[in-house]
């Protein structure tokens, strides 16, 4: 089984920057992945890393240090549309695909 | 397009009542997954498969069940026996990239 922490809740301006934090404790690592969840809509895909290193997307980048079991999230030139619940979740090694773990999810709060 | 499709949106269901909720994918993906996720807490894994007439136990399956009769379909039934199970459901379905999920089902008990 696996334990995996992050922060509750973050408030940041729109045009600021924004780091989510991820804790991870997993038996068979095979991959870490970041979602975004709107209320009461479907999480959808941001980032995959399973090699330790920084993935940059647009204004989205995520950081993986297996050593550590630590990732971040990081959302750049924030927008309003940003604001949003982010799932950290990771995937076990074992099985066809691998089941995946998620976290409690950081609500992301953007203010003008 | 290809996606994963799930229905109703919103159900009620009335105390002893089973109810069934739909998942329905045209991705091809082998694996599928049903999620229960409540207020300020993460995904809890119900149910999943991996191939068709086949399925496993994930942590919280006491008062589910399902079945995969075909690739493409992944029904999740919650029984009388589920004592708490107004939530928000989602179904995904996966391939080495990640899963795609749902909309979801809200359920509630009235």
């Amino acid at each position: 089984g696996q334990n995996i922490d992050q922060p509750t809740e973050m408030t940041a301006t729109e045009g600021a920057i924004v780091q989510i934090n991820c804790t991870y404790q997993t038996s068979g690592f095979n991959g870490l992945f970041w979602y975004q969840q709107h209320a009461g809509e479907a999480p959808t895909f941001l980032s995959y890393n399973v090699l330790d290193g920084l993935e940059e997307k647009g204004r989205f980048s995520s950081f993986l240090s297996r050593s550590k079991g630590y990732s971040y999230l990081l959302l750049k030139e924030l927008q309003m549309k940003d604001s949003a619940s982010y799932l950290c979740a990771v995937r076990e090694i074992g099985d066809s695909w691998g089941k995946f773990q998620f976290g409690a999810g950081t609500q992301v709060v953007v203010t003008p | 397009d290809g996606g994963i499709t799930q229905s109703p949106k919103y159900l009620f269901r009335k105390e002893g009542q089973n109810v069934t909720l739909s998942c329905e994918q045209n991705l091809n993906h082998d694996a599928m997954y049903w999620y229960r996720q409540d207020p300020g807490q993460g995904l809890r894994l119900i149910y999943y498969s991996q191939i068709v007439n086949d399925f496993q136990k994930g942590d919280i399956a006491e008062g589910y069940s399902v079945s995969r009769e075909k690739k493409e379909s992944f029904p999740l039934t919650v029984t009388s026996a589920q004592k708490n199970p107004t939530a928000f459901y989602l179904c995904a379905s996966g391939g080495m990239g990640g899963y795609t999920f749902g909309s979801g089902t809200r359920l509630t008990v009235v």
